[in-house]
């Protein structure tokens, strides 16, 4: 099982804000950058958000994303039926020496 | 363009050896770390392992070592992901993924190679 607990889903109305949080330990979170996916149902997943808080070229700044101790959130505002999908929360295990990622987050539009 | 082409669905039965290819173009390939990882079906993402191509040096999380074997062939610009013995718990997607920087910062994905493990 993974070392990096999300909430099993959670949904909104269009428009609206949803908060994802990735909750892990001092040898993963709390001393490592934390990264953020998107998986569209049936399609590989896409970069979102990395080091904590930063987005690539092309992601709008609807999605932000910060970290504080060992837990780090993914928001999402003005939530749009094209942003159903799972999202994880990925970083680096130091007691592992390897990557995780967290369990994943079902995002409904309501 | 960057771009990471994964080889097609493969059907196998249990005990059988395998090895799947990503084929990286668009950038200087022996300069990123490319990653695999897994997706059972209707589960989260895996961390597996990753590879330096220009070295060869690579990585395995402690759930796969030894079960997998991760190579690159940097004059062809491609990675691999092998299997000497099969088992139906190896059916999942796997998806190669170039590395950006650390270690779980995947950047540009393949698009997925399905593989089926069945008697």
């Amino acid at each position: 099982q993974s070392v990096l607990t999300q909430p099993p889903s959670v949904s909104a109305a269009p428009g609206q804000k949803v908060t994802i949080s990735c909750s892990g330990s001092s040898s993963n979170i709390g001393n490592n950058y934390v990264s953020w996916y998107q998986q569209l149902p049936g399609t590989a997943p896409k970069l979102l958000i990395y080091d904590n808080k930063k987005r690539p070229s092309g992601i709008p700044d609807r999605f932000s994303g910060s970290k504080s101790g060992t837990s780090a959130t993914l928001g999402i505002t003005g939530l749009q039926t094209g942003d159903e999908a799972d999202y994880y929360c990925g970083t680096w295990d130091s007691s592992l020496s390897a990557g995780v990622f967290g369990t994943g987050t079902k995002v409904t539009v309501l | 363009e960057v771009q990471l082409v994964q080889s097609g669905a493969e059907v196998k039965k249990p005990g059988e050896s395998l090895k799947i290819s990503c084929k990286g173009s668009g950038y200087t390939f022996t300069s990123y770390w490319i990653g695999w990882v897994r997706q059972m079906p209707g589960k989260g993402l895996e961390w597996m392992g990753i590879i330096y191509p220009a070295d060869s040096d690579t990585r395995y999380s402690p759930s796969f070592q030894g079960q997998v074997t991760i190579s690159a062939d940097k004059s062809i610009t491609t990675a691999y992901l092998q299997w000497s013995s099969l088992k139906a718990s190896d059916t999942a997607i796997y998806y190669c993924a170039r590395i950006y920087g650390d270690y779980v910062k995947f950047d540009y994905w393949g698009q997925g190679t399905l593989v089926t493990v069945s008697s």
